[in-house]
C-alpha cells in the first residue's frame, strides 16, 4: 500500500479565513513533505519533516505554518492568505530523507477569494 | 546551481509510436533521479528510481534509463492511456526533492 491520504479535496477560503490542510500515511515513512504547484508547472517544495521534526523551510511565508503531531500526520494551517497561493497543495512521504522515492497525495486544490 | 530540465516540453504522438522523453541534470551530489506520472489535477504517481549510470528500469510499455548526465524515459507502442504529464525529479545532497518543468504526452487513437 503506497496511499497518502489528504483532506479536504477542495478548499476555498476568504483572505481572513483560518482553515488546515490534513495528510495522513500508514506506510511507516519517516519524511513527509509539502509542495504547491501552480497550473502546468512542476512541484515546488515547501517543507520537509524528518522524524516529526522541520528539517526543510523552503522560505515560505508565515501565513503556511506546517505541523506534524505523530509519524503519520502532517498539517499545514492556512492563514492571511492571498489570492496567489490559489494552488495545488501536494503532500508527499518517503521512507526515508536519504535516496529514496516520495509517494504522493491527490492534493488539495485550493481557492483563496 | 541544481538544475532539471526536461524536454520537449510537449509531445504528441499517434498510437503505437514509440518515442523517448529526456531529462537533463546539474546536481551536485545526486541522490537518485526520479519519474513520476501526472494526470490533469491529481498528485504525481511514482514511476521509476534509477541511481547510478548505467541503470534502466522498466514497466509495461516505459522503460527509464540513466546516464552521468542525464535520463531517458522510453515510451515503447505508446496507448492513449499513456497520456499524461511526465515528471524527473532528482534528489540532491541537501536532500531536497525537486522536479522538472515536465513533458505533457499526448498520444492519439
Amino acid at each position: 500500500d503506497t496511499e497518502v491520504t489528504q483532506t479536504p479535496k477542495h478548499l476555498v477560503m476568504g483572505m481572513t479565513n483560518k482553515k488546515s490542510l490534513k495528510c495522513e500515511q500508514h506506510m511507516g515513512h519517516r519524511a513527509m513533505y509539502w509542495y504547491k504547484q501552480k497550473a502546468k508547472k512542476p512541484p515546488e517544495l515547501m517543507f520537509v519533516y524528518s522524524y516529526e521534526k522541520l528539517s526543510i523551510n523552503e522560505s515560505v511565508p508565515s501565513r503556511f505554518s506546517p505541523e506534524c503531531p505523530n509519524s503519520s500526520l502532517l498539517n499545514l494551517h492556512l492563514h492571511a492568505l492571498q489570492p496567489e497561493d490559489s494552488a495545488l497543495y501536494l503532500c508527499a512521504s518517503s521512507q526515508g530523507i536519504l535516496n529514496t522515492e516520495a509517494f504522493f497525495g491527490q492534493g488539495t486544490r485550493l481557492t483563496v477569494v | 546551481e541544481d538544475q532539471v530540465t526536461q524536454s520537449p516540453e510537449a509531445l504528441r504522438l499517434q498510437e503505437g509510436e514509440s518515442s523517448s522523453l529526456n531529462c537533463s541534470y546539474t546536481v551536485s551530489g545526486l541522490r537518485g533521479l526520479f519519474w513520476y506520472r501526472q494526470d490533469p489535477g491529481k498528485g504525481p504517481e511514482f514511476l521509476f528510481t534509477l541511481y547510478s549510470a548505467g541503470e534502466e528500469k522498466e514497466k509495461e510499455r516505459l522503460k527509464a534509463t540513466l546516464t552521468k548526465k542525464e535520463s531517458f524515459l522510453h515510451i515503447t507502442a505508446p496507448k492513449p492511456e499513456d497520456s499524461a504529464t511526465y515528471l524527473c525529479a532528482g534528489r540532491t545532497g541537501a536532500n531536497n526533492l525537486f522536479f522538472g518543468t515536465g513533458t505533457r504526452l499526448t498520444v492519439i487513437p
